[in-house]
């Protein structure tokens, strides 16, 4: 069973930074496109970065890009999200999602549970 | 930026369909896929690659796409399907583009 397992969300002041994990499980995790999808208070589903399963190729939505690093360590089956510069308009819940190709650009067939980020003062 | 623009809710009586559209240039040179949100839980792919059925989803869902249309289609609605539904796809950078969203309401 496929299993993703966000972590390292919480209160972090506007300009600060905050680093998001997401522990995989159930799958051959080098073989698999990652993504991290956002989801502000009330709002709609907002795609934020991927990187294909070797860790080559990491693409960036332009609101994120310069701010957020994602990167993968196949050897602990870990998804990260570095998020630096931090703003108010980055709260969110933040999922970890399985694309279902060795690239990205497929599509996400397995969803974590996410992760909150609060930024405020 | 590549927008993908769907009706903000859509009502539908049990047992009817529903049908949900997703606009944006040129769609249906691109695969769109459909996710299912219910409150407080996170999202479930309900289609992929236009109009395939992920396994345990039911038949009751289906798609096409063409045109500058994609759509998800709902037939014989259970309360159960009531829920927010996002369209999906990637633009030529490879960066992933989600709908606005559909509210569905099975009244």
């Amino acid at each position: 069973e496929v299993q993703l397992l966000e972590s390292g969300g919480g209160l972090v002041q506007p300009g600060g930074s905050l680093r998001l994990s997401c522990a995989a499980s159930g799958f051959s995790f080098d073989s698999y496109g990652m993504s991290w999808v956002r989801q502000a208070p009330g709002k709609g589903l907002e795609w934020v970065s991927a990187i294909g399963g070797s860790g080559v190729g990491t693409y960036y939505a332009d609101s994120v890009k310069g701010r957020f690093t994602i990167s993968r360590d196949n050897s602990k089956n870990t998804l990260y999200l570095q998020m630096n510069g931090l703003r108010a308009e980055d709260t969110a819940v933040y999922y970890c999602a399985k694309d279902a190709a060795p690239h990205s650009g497929a599509y996400l067939d397995h969803w974590g549970h996410g992760s909150l980020v609060t930024v405020s003062s | 930026s590549y927008d993908l623009t769907q009706p903000p809710s859509v009502s539908v009586s049990p047992g009817q369909t529903a049908t949900i559209t997703c606009s944006g240039d040129k769609l249906g040179g691109k695969y769109a896929h459909w996710y299912q949100q219910k409150p407080g839980q996170s999202p479930v792919l309900v289609i992929y690659q236009d109009m395939k059925r992920p396994s345990g989803i039911p038949e009751r869902f289906s798609g096409s796409n063409s045109g500058n249309t994609a759509t998800l289609t709902i037939t014989g609605t259970q309360a159960v399907d009531e829920a927010d539904y996002y369209c999906q796809a990637w633009d030529s950078s490879t960066r992933g583009v989600f709908g606005t969203g559909t509210k569905v309401t099975v009244l």
